[in-house]
């Protein structure tokens, strides 16, 4: 069975903290690796990683894979209270983001 | 970028009743939409797979009878949650993919049901 986990499941931090979201995941086929952030209702996608050893970046979040070790993590660089959400990650299998498997989520909490 | 609603945004009902949760893709043609349930503090997990013009594709465990999908056009899938029960009290998203595919998954803002 497909499983994607992701650690730690809630973190707590003060605004301008460094934090590291960490994804691994066992499945029987993977085209690719996806990072969204959940606040209030639905997901919104952040990255896809579809190569290791890349790293993407979309201002103070980034995130890289590593297929051999099969895992991935994404940072997040002098944390704003408005980046308090769930963060998910999710693999997608099979191409076309067709089927995606979700991890549980990691909810990120920052006080000012 | 894709704009995907749901409606209702909240619903409350009593046990026994059927709910019937739409999803629209609002600028764009949707050819498969894929519905979600999330319980507190899991993830999302997927129900089915609905494709217009035909019947949609459930996942193990997921009981097609109790939850009815129709996606009668590209813009539009329903779930319905039929004789509604305590246990099915969750936050169901849907979520859709433009017809090329490559564009990903675009995802609803959720509805919210609670069975009394």
């Amino acid at each position: 069975e497909d499983k994607v986990v992701q650690s730690p499941l809630s973190l707590v931090v003060h605004e301008g903290d460094t934090v590291t979201l960490n994804c691994s995941y066992e499945v029987t086929n993977f085209r690719s690796l996806l990072w969204y952030k959940q606040e209030k209702k639905a997901p919104t996608f952040l990255f896809m990683l579809t190569s290791s050893g890349i790293e993407k970046k979309s201002g103070r979040l980034s995130s890289i894979l590593d297929k051999k070790e099969l895992f991935s993590i994404l940072n997040i660089t002098a944390t704003q209270t408005g980046d308090s959400a769930i963060y998910l990650c999710a693999v997608d299998p099979w191409g076309g983001a067709q089927k995606l498997v979700f991890g549980q989520g990691t909810r990120l909490t920052i006080n000012p | 970028g894709a704009v995907v609603s749901q409606h209702p945004s909240r619903v409350i009902c009593k046990s026994g009743t059927s709910v019937k949760i739409e999803c629209r893709s609002l600028d764009f043609q949707a050819t498969t939409m894929f519905w979600y349930r999330q319980f507190p503090k899991q993830s999302l997990m997927l129900m089915a797979t609905s494709n217009e013009g035909s019947k949609a594709t459930y996942e193990q465990g997921v009981e097609k009878d109790k939850f009815l999908i129709n996606h009668a056009s590209l813009t539009l899938s329903t779930l319905t949650v039929t004789s509604a029960h305590p246990e099915d009290s969750s936050f169901y998203i849907c979520s859709a993919m433009t017809s090329g595919g490559g564009g990903g998954q675009f995802f609803g803002p959720g509805t919210r049901l609670t069975v009394l």
